[in-house]
């Protein structure tokens, strides 16, 4: 069985990076997308970005000059990266396997809280 | 980006009651290769977003057919035919039609 678990910290200060470990069971990252999609206090999910199966990458133009994805494939993990993070990127962070139909798997989440 | 509209933005109903969401978008959704990638998908509380429906009508595997979706090219809509409790939650449109890749606004079922 597939399963996605996202890891790191919950409490991020203002103009820090916030880093988030993907790790995959079941299935091989280099096969397929697998992306970060974050949920805002409410309702409001935003797509982040993805990385492929060849490592190539796609992000979503809103967050360009901030973010990263990589992956270490020895390990079946991927990374985000978000760089000079505001109290607005407070959010709940989700891993998740992109098919050619959609997002297929996700991990629990993580939240994320800026603040100082 | 494609702005996807979603309402109501909270349904309330009853065990039982059919209810409809609808989500609307601001370009069509139909690619050029004549797929429309519009899904429906259902964070219960507590829990991770699970897919319902892809390709605006086809059920994931699992998903109960009390479930069906509809709709073409800007207008969409999600259908439960006879809620059941474990259908509450927040319900998302998202579309790839388009880059960037957006969701809905979010519908909440609230069971009363």
């Amino acid at each position: 069985e597939v399963q996605l678990q996202e890891s790191g910290p919950g409490l991020v200060k203002p103009s820090q990076s916030l880093s988030l470990t993907c790790s995959v069971t079941g299935y091989s990252i280099t096969s397929n997308y697998w992306g970060w999609i974050r949920k805002f206090p409410g309702n409001k999910m935003e797509w982040m970005g993805y990385i492929s199966y060849s490592g190539s990458t796609s992000y979503n133009p809103s967050l360009k000059s901030r973010i990263s994805i990589t992956r270490d494939t020895s390990k079946n993990q991927f990374f985000l990266q978000l760089n000079s993070v505001t109290t607005e990127d407070t959010a709940t962070y989700y891993c998740a396997r992109k098919q050619r139909l959609g997002f297929d798997y996700w991990g629990q989440g993580v939240m994320v809280t800026v603040s100082s | 980006d494609v702005v996807l509209t979603q309402t109501p933005p909270t349904l309330l109903a009853t065990i039982g009651q059919s209810v409809s969401i609808s989500c609307r978008s601001s370009q069509s959704l139909l690619h050029s290769n004549g797929n429309t990638y519009l899904n429906w998908l259902l964070q219960r509380t507590g829990q991770s977003p699970q897919p319902l429906i892809y390709l605006v009508s086809k059920l994931e595997s699992g998903v109960p057919n009390r479930f069906s979706g509809s709709g073409s090219g800007t207008d969409f809509t999600l259908k439960i035919s006879g809620v059941e409790a474990e259908d509450l939650g927040v319900y998302y449109c998202m579309q790839f039609t388009h880059y960037p890749l957006t969701f809905g606004s979010g519908t909440k079922l609230e069971i009363k």
